[in-house]
């Protein structure tokens, strides 16, 4: 049972430029959150979709985005990219928008924004 | 707001020595505590979860881990120590918020194992 995918696993990008994240939910969820993690901190979260809309979002600027598609993968955008969104960005998927059965992460992508 | 805090940066232990990462919360509403280990270059396995039954949880690799609502805390532990269990460790408290949950994380806990 394939758990949660992300791609790409690494990307350099410059600043300013734009960057979009991609993640496969585990197989039979249908929420998908995404998560900021900087170097030695713990994750932040930054937003959380459910049946294609946005349910709840972080203390993130808008610059961030995102998307849910039918099929419950989702996207996370981020525009005009500062050295500071250089972090691990973690997916994670629940069975429901309540997260009672748990989360499922996964490996994340390493952004690193020079 | 929900907030996690993890005492310590960074526990060493010695391979077969009890391990204690300690997190104390706070919730205004019953909370959802979770633990999680991460190791290098990799995502975040959910070790254990405490969703309001059993105070006492247990969960994979014999770790286990204790609600103690009067001292708001939800430290982990395990038994004997081994060198696999080197790793990060995160607690987190889930906040619902409008029908939505998101995990609210601590600072972590680097555990070290020496042989």
């Amino acid at each position: 049972d394939a758990g949660v995918t992300q791609s790409p696993t690494h990307l350099i990008k410059t600043r300013g430029q734009q960057v979009t994240l991609r993640c496969s939910p585990k197989s039979g969820h249908d929420t998908v959150s995404w998560y900021q993690q900087a170097l030695g901190q713990g994750p932040q979260f930054i937003f959380q979709y459910y049946e294609e809309e946005e349910r709840q979002r972080g203390n993130f600027p808008d610059r961030f985005s995102g998307h849910q598609f039918p099929n419950y993968s989702s996207e996370l955008n981020v525009n005009a990219l500062l050295l500071g969104d250089s972090a691990l960005y973690l997916c994670a998927s629940s069975l429901d928008f309540g997260g009672n059965y748990g989360y499922t992460f996964g490996s994340g992508t390493r952004l690193t924004v020079v | 707001a929900q907030s996690v805090t993890q005492l310590g940066s960074h526990v060493s232990v010695s391979e077969g020595a009890l391990v204690l990462l300690r997190c104390n919360y706070s919730s205004s509403v019953p909370p959802y505590l979770f633990w999680y280990v991460q190791y290098p270059n990799q995502g975040l396995q959910l070790l254990l979860k405490y969703t309001s039954a059993a105070t006492l949880v247990k969960g994979i690799n014999g770790f286990e881990a204790e609600f103690k609502k009067s001292e708001t805390s939800f430290h982990l532990t395990k038994p004997s120590a081994h060198m696999s269990d080197a790793a990060e460790y995160f607690c987190a408290v889930s906040s619902i918020i409008q029908g939505a949950q998101k995990l609210v994380f601590g600072q972590g806990t680097r555990l070290t194992i020496n042989p």
